[in-house]
């Protein structure tokens, strides 16, 4: 099992630009989630998901959209590539809440 | 004030010495996780804990539910086990809402040799 892969590992955009960030898991999982890691801040959710088809915001959703169309892939789509988007991006999924949670290596965005 | 709380904040060892972290926190939960984050590196699940204690090789983690306070311990500390460890909560208020975790602000490692 590859468990939680993301893609890309590090990216650099140019403001205003659009992109998505690839998770995808081969476990099965019911929950998976998009949280973003800032220097002072720690982890923050962007979006989550308890199934295919289904999706909600989580604390910082703005700027940021998700799909659920399979069970195994989760992107995250930057819009509209914002300075402030720069960070650490983590998918993680889970059986169900409550569950160990698996994340994945973590994406590297950097906008200039 | 945060429903979560670790200490300490930064912690420095010898090799070879027992580390204790621990995380306090004030709301009602369906699970505590014990993360561990190596710099510039991935996030991985150490533990998770509803109840009791687990062990992992040198890694403890305890849980006392009524008391709402968990502890990690390293025991005989090596240099690789310097990371960020972090405490982080699934809300029982968020037991419908996914895996939306709530986090402490982690606990800084550093092993010496």
């Amino acid at each position: 099992n590859a468990g939680v892969t993301q893609t890309p590992k590090f990216q650099v955009l140019k403001t205003g630009q659009s992109m998505t960030l690839q998770c995808a898991q081969d476990m099965n999982h019911e929950y998976m989630s998009w949280y973003r890691q800032d220097p002072g801040m720690g982890l923050r959710l962007i979006h989550y998901s308890v199934g295919a088809g289904i999706t909600d915001q989580g604390e910082v959703p703005n700027g940021y959209n998700v799909s659920r169309s399979t069970t195994e892939d989760f992107p995250l789509r930057l819009l509209s590539a914002a300075p402030s988007q720069t960070s650490v991006y983590f998918c993680a999924s889970s059986w169900t809440s409550g569950n160990t949670i698996y994340f994945g290596e973590g994406s590297w965005l950097t906008v200039v | 004030k945060n429903e979560v709380e670790q200490s300490p904040q930064n912690l420095t060892a010898q090799e070879g010495e027992f580390i204790t972290i621990n995380c306090s926190y004030s709301v009602g939960i369906s699970a505590l996780h014990w993360l561990q984050q190596h710099p510039g590196g991935g996030i991985v699940s150490l533990f998770m804990l509803s109840s009791g204690k687990k062990k992992h090789g040198r890694l403890i983690a305890t849980i006392n539910i009524q008391e709402k306070h968990s502890s990690l311990h390293i025991t005989a500390s090596h240099p690789r086990d310097s990371a960020v460890y972090i405490c982080a909560l699934t809300l029982r208020s968020h037991k419908a809402a996914g895996n939306k975790l709530t986090f402490g602000g982690g606990t800084r490692v550093l092993v010496k040799p």
